[in-house]
């Protein structure tokens, strides 16, 4: 079945790094934009970043360029995402998901992993 | 930049009455990049409407979407048990950018 899993998350002290992972399978990853979105504890959903689906372009929230980075293997059918100078903000579950050209919308979501940046 | 403001924030009903929620953006923006998610505690957000007012695969017909220019909504016509979540509206940008309301939140009266 059509599935992502994130993995990589875990307890980090600010001015860190941490590099998440997202292992797609049950679907043409290589055909895909993916993207990472964000959820601080007891919060809403913020977009974070996302790669085209040749890897061609890239994009980030305001709050994490320069900061963060995308990457992703399509051989590999897996999704990267490299964060440094991490801040307490940055406290949440990364989820990655897929972005559906044809409806303009995430249809299929991780489960996410959770990230902790404290001292 | 491209706010999404939803509306309540909290909406308490009973189950098998109706419930409407709000989604207004900042600016006008095209109804094909206007979707919803429901998220329920401890799980992940589920796609639930995308272009608007179009029910993603497996979404009961219970569920609807409409609303173009700044003002968009979701309509839940007859509250079921698994219904009590919260909900998102979320668009595409300029930039690009995505962005997502700050969620309204269905609980049981």
């Amino acid at each position: 079945q059509v599935q992502l899993v994130e993995s990589g998350g875990g307890v980090v002290q600010p001015g860190r790094s941490l590099r998440l992972s997202c292992a797609a399978s049950g679907f043409t990853f290589s055909s895909y934009a993916m993207h990472w979105v964000r959820q601080a504890p007891g919060k809403g959903l913020e977009w974070v970043t996302v790669m085209a689906y040749d890897g061609s372009s890239k994009y980030y929230a305001d709050s994490v360029k320069g900061r963060f980075t995308i990457s992703r293997d399509n051989s590999k059918n897996t999704l990267f995402l490299q964060m440094n100078s991490l801040r307490a903000e940055d406290t949440a579950v990364y989820y990655c998901a897929k972005y559906d050209l044809s409806l303009l919308a995430f249809d299929i979501w991780g489960q996410g992993t959770l990230v902790t940046v404290s001292s | 930049e491209m706010v999404l403001s939803q509306s309540p924030g909290t909406l308490s009903l009973s189950p098998g009455e109706r419930a409407t929620l709000s989604c207004r953006a900042s600016q006008s923006l095209s109804s094909s990049y206007l979707a919803w998610y429901q998220q329920k505690p401890g799980q992940t957000p589920r796609l639930l409407i995308y272009g608007a007012s179009s029910r993603a695969t497996g979404i009961p017909d219970r569920f609807s979407g409409s609303g173009s220019g700044t003002d968009f909504s979701l309509t839940i016509s007859r509250l079921e048990p698994e219904d009590f979540a919260i909900y998102y509206c979320q668009q595409y940008g300029r930039s690009p950018k995505w962005t997502f309301g700050q969620g309204t939140k269905v609980e049981i009266k």
